[in-house]
């Protein structure tokens, strides 16, 4: 069936080194991603999203790039800091016309070693 | 901007009994709100749609008669857990599309965490 997964559960990354988490997706129609940051006991916070049809998007810090190829998706944090330690979801919406469900993949747990 | 509250943070319920579960959304209307369940360790699972003013839309496997969702108001959503036992004890997020936009974005509420004894 249609998924949305992630390569590695968990990563330890040294502070103030760049961390890339990667997130592997099935359904070739996924029109539109989104990297959330979960703190514990926390709702999910909006990082950074990107539509099909781009292959990079920018923000502070934060770098989203999508091949469509591979259909894989990255997120690229740039100089890590003690805050980023949480978990990171990458979720995905179709592109169905009014299907606007979030599927999450299952995460991954991003340390920062100080 | 686009805050969603949810109230109570915690509860905790003695089996067989009923707990609801507040999702607003302050500063913006929501004509859709979802709701989400996350046990431990793992992803968020959506549970059903809300939609303001007509039935929820349930996802495969949910029991609606079991977790009853109502959308009176375009910044109010309520979910209520009906006869809880323990295997539901978990995390319950909601989240609330603006209906003004024309974003996918959803604005994700705090959590609640629900613990059935």
């Amino acid at each position: 069936g249609e998924s949305v997964g992630l390569h590695l559960p968990t990563l330890s990354v040294q502070e103030g080194d760049n961390s890339i988490i990667n997130c592997a997706y099935s359904n070739s129609a996924s029109d539109y991603f989104i990297w959330y940051k979960q703190e514990s006991g926390k709702g999910p916070q909006f990082i950074i999203d990107i539509r099909s049809n781009m292959d990079k998007r920018q923000g502070q810090r934060v770098t989203v790039l999508l091949n469509k190829t591979v259909k894989h998706l990255s997120l690229q944090i740039a100089a890590t800091q003690p805050g980023d330690s949480a978990v990171y979801f990458c979720a995905e919406i179709g592109a169905n016309f009014g299907n606007e469900k979030l599927t999450f993949g299952t995460g991954t747990r991003l340390t920062i070693i100080p | 901007g686009a805050v969603v509250s949810q109230h109570p943070s915690r509860v905790i319920c003695k089996s067989g009994t009923s707990v609801k579960i507040e999702c607003r959304s302050l500063d913006f209307q929501a004509t859709t709100m979802f709701w989400y369940r996350q046990f431990p360790k793992q992803s968020l699972m959506l549970m059903a749609t809300s939609n303001e003013g007509s039935k929820a839309t349930y996802e495969q496997g949910v029991e609606k008669d079991k977790f009853l969702i109502n959308h009176a108001s375009l910044t109010l959503s309520t979910l209520t857990v009906t006869s809880a036992h323990p295997e539901d004890s978990s995390f319950y997020i909601c989240s609330a599309r603006d209906r003004w936009t024309l974003s996918y974005e959803q604005y994700f509420g705090p959590g609640t965490r629900l613990t059935v004894t």
